[in-house]
């Protein structure tokens, strides 16, 4: 399978702990995207990497957020001191930088419940 | 504050019907309107997208429908299979950040045998 791969599929975690997801993109694009989907909405920018280099983080994404994309290759998102209103899915997405408007492409996500 | 507003939020349509989805925008600047299909457990996964500069767009089964001075565009599913069953979210992305979709709050498409 080559599409966009999110590590674990699941996790359950009480509050106050710190979680980490891993998001390994489809091989060669170059631009990764975070974005967070809450139930009976749509995905919701969080940030997103042209190969290493973080260029655009919403102002969803509060000090307890950090991603990094090391070597431009996979990402990964950590929430410290989760929040119940955490508790979203969390999808990876990757596109090639072939100009305007390539394709996002969506992993299956990494859906966080904070009990 | 939501820039894409889409309607209705749930839907049922007859096998072989049509379903119709309607999204509105604020942002004039927007110039990319994808539409993405997403299944139960699944990311979403794009269908079909248009530009500003034509009205209509088809592939297959599905049809986009935009009117420019009206900031509104629409998603037709001809002939709806039960297959179609899914949410379907419009978008809406700028030049400078295409990437960056503007997603409307989805609408659940039933389609019955």
């Amino acid at each position: 399978d080559t599409g966009v791969s999110q590590d674990p599929r699941h996790k359950i975690t009480k509050r106050g702990q710190n979680v980490t997801f891993r998001c390994d993109p489809i091989s060669e694009h170059n631009r990764l995207y975070w974005y967070r989907q809450t139930l009976g909405q749509g995905p919701e920018f969080l940030t997103y990497f042209q190969n290493e280099a973080q260029l655009e983080k919403s102002r969803l994404l509060s000090d307890r957020f950090s991603a990094e994309r090391p070597k431009g290759s996979f990402s990964t998102l950590e929430i410290q001191r989760t929040e119940q209103g955490d508790s979203a899915m969390y999808l990876c997405a990757s596109s090639p930088d072939r100009g305007r408007h390539s394709p996002l492409h969506f992993g299956n996500g990494t859906r966080l419940t904070v009990t | 504050q939501q820039q894409v507003k889409q309607s209705p939020q749930s839907l049922i349509v007859q096998k072989g019907g049509i379903s119709i989805i309607n999204c509105a925008y604020e942002n004039t600047a927007f110039d990319y309107f994808p539409w993405y299909q997403q299944f139960p457990g699944k990311g979403p996964a794009l269908l079909i997208a248009i530009r500003p500069d034509v009205s209509e767009k088809k592939e297959g089964r599905f049809t986009i429908s935009f009117n420019k001075s009206a900031k509104q565009f629409s998603l037709h599913i001809m002939d709806s299979q039960p297959g179609d069953s899914a949410t379907y979210f419009c978008a809406a992305s700028l030049t400078d950040s295409w990437g960056k979709l503007q997603f409307g709050a989805g609408t659940q498409v039933v389609v019955t045998p």
